[in-house]
C-alpha cells in the first residue's frame, strides 16, 4: 500500500508570492491533516479535512488555506509569502472521522524556502 | 491547556547502550491519547506507538518499550541496546479525545547513536 505522497519535495519562492502544496493520502483514508515544522516553533497543526470539509483549524493567519477534493487528495495554499513561512510542511492521513483513535500517517513533507 | 514537554533536546550514546527519552504532558481531559513518532533525516514522521488514557499498561516491542504513568503525567520511551539506525529525532505527542483531535507535539529529542 502506497504511503502519503507529498509534492513537490522542495520549493523555493520569493517573498510576496503564493504557493500550493499537494498531498495524496493513503488509499482509503478520508482524513487529511497539515502540520508546519520549523526549528523555532517545532511541529504545529495547521488544519484538518474530512470529506472535503475543514474539521479543525490551528492558530495560523488567513494566508494559510487548504482544501480537500472528492478523492481525498488535499492541497494547501499560502499567499503573500513571508520569510517566516520557510518550513517543512507535513501532510498526514488517517482512516476516518473518528480519527482521534487512529495514528496519523505522515508523508515526507515539502521543504519550502522563502527568499 | 494541552502541552507536551520533552526536556532532553539532544542525547548521544554509544551503540548497545540503553537510552530513555522522557515525555511529560499536561491536560485536563480525562480522555486523551499519547503517541511517539520517529523522524529520520528523510523527514517523514514514523508512527511508533499509541496509548489511550485508560490504558496504563506498559508495552514492549522488540528493543523498544514504553512506560506510561498517569500519576506523574509521563510517557517515557526506552530503547534497549541502541543501534546506529536508531539515530533520529523522536517526538512525543498528545491528542485530545473528541472532534478536536489534532496532535500537540513536544519539541523532540535528537538521539545520536555512535558506533
Amino acid at each position: 500500500k502506497a504511503g502519503v505522497t507529498q509534492t513537490p519535495r522542495y520549493l523555493i519562492k520569493t517573498r510576496g508570492q503564493q504557493v500550493t502544496l499537494s498531498c495524496s493520502p493513503i488509499s482509503g483514508h478520508r482524513s487529511v491533516s497539515w502540520y508546519q515544522q520549523t526549528p523555532g516553533q517545532g511541529l504545529q497543526f495547521l488544519f484538518e479535512y474530512f470529506s472535503e470539509t475543514q474539521r479543525n483549524k490551528g492558530n495560523f493567519p488567513g494566508r494559510f488555506s487548504g482544501r480537500q477534493f472528492s478523492n481525498s487528495r488535499s492541497e494547501m495554499n499560502v499567499s503573500t509569502l513571508e520569510l517566516g513561512d520557510s518550513a517543512l510542511y507535513l501532510c498526514a492521513s488517517s482512516p476516518g472521522q473518528s480519527s482521534y483513535n487512529s495514528p496519523l500517517h505522515f508523508g515526507n513533507g515539502t521543504r519550502l524556502t522563502v527568499t | 491547556a494541552q502541552k507536551v514537554t520533552q526536556a532532553q533536546t539532544e542525547i548521544s550514546v554509544v551503540e548497545k547502550e540503553d537510552v530513555t527519552l522522557d515525555c511529560v504532558y499536561e491536560t485536563r481531559d480525562t480522555t486523551y491519547y499519547l503517541f511517539w513518532y520517529k523522524q529520520p533525516p528523510s523527514g517523514e514522521l514514523v508512527f511508533l506507538i499509541r496509548r489511550n488514557s485508560f490504558d496504563e499498561q506498559n508495552e514492549i516491542s522488540g528493543r523498544y518499550s514504553w512506560n506510561f504513568q498517569k500519576s506523574t503525567s509521563s510517557f517515557n520511551f526506552t530503547i534497549t541496546a541502541s543501534q546506529v539506525v536508531d539515530s533520529a529525532v523522536y517526538f512525543c505527542a498528545l491528542r485530545r479525545g473528541g472532534s478536536q483531535g489534532n496532535l500537540i507535539f513536544g519539541k523532540g529529542t535528537k538521539l545520536s547513536v555512535k558506533p
